[in-house]
């Protein structure tokens, strides 16, 4: 297995609302990162987990919350997001060293109304 | 800090004709350099991976170089096709706290029939 899986693919939610983005893999990469992503822009860096420890934050606010519950496993929690926090969201993994690429999943589109 | 740039920032050429995409980086302690292809609204692609003592890599009708002590790399595609139209996304891995990667801007590609 390859990939990187998220769920869902698209998400609409309102002001009020609470949900959860998913990100999964089974490559055995030990490092798994939150990117954002709006419309013809870079990725932008949201979070790191290293060996399922917080280990970059850059400075995201926090209605974002992060969860790593095991080495294949990343959730992103959503809690009042504003209109501006629509956008692409990406999840990507990698191996910690210097040798190893990032493997990428397709994104959810989240539209905040 | 690391940035990275891209030129152009789009291109649209004829069908069947060989082309460059350029990236440069402002610091060379990097630990590779990726190229990724991205199609509107969807994920990122890994194309290909340059370990930072390579000097290139091939995939097919594509050619990535580095050049790491000057800070630069060019993605050659030959013979390009219409499904090669796509925005092309370079990227640095960088060791800042954690391993994270630092994206150009892209370049928006199009190959016209």
């Amino acid at each position: 297995d390859t990939e990187v899986t998220q769920t869902p693919k698209h998400l609409v939610m309102g002001m009020t609302n609470k949900k959860s983005l998913k990100c999964e893999q089974h490559m055995g990469h030990r490092a798994m990162y939150w990117y954002k992503q709006k419309a013809k822009k870079p990725p932008e860096l949201m979070f790191v987990y290293s060996y399922e420890k917080l280990s970059i934050n850059e400075s995201v606010p926090s209605r974002f919350s992060p969860e790593c519950p095991n080495s294949s496993l990343l959730n992103l929690h959503l809690h009042a997001l504003q209109p501006e926090d629509s956008a692409l969201y990406l999840c990507a993994s990698s191996q910690p060293g210097r040798i190893y690429g990032y493997t990428f999943g397709s994104g959810t589109r989240l539209t905040v109304v | 800090k690391q940035e990275v740039t891209q030129i152009p920032a789009a291109l649209s050429v004829p069908e069947g004709e060989n082309l460059v995409l350029n990236c440069s980086f402002t610091d060379s302690a990097i630990y590779n350099l990726q190229w990724f292809r991205q199609d509107p609204g969807k994920g990122l692609t890994s194309l290909l991976l340059i370990q930072s003592s390579q000097r290139e890599q091939t995939s097919g009708r594509l050619n990535a170089s580095l050049d790491k002590s000057s800070g630069r790399s060019t993605l050659y595609i030959a013979a390009s096709q219409p499904g090669d139209s796509a925005t092309y996304l370079c990227a640095v891995t960088i060791l800042q706290g954690a391993q994270k990667l630092v994206f150009g801007q892209g370049t928006r590609l199009t190959i016209n029939p």
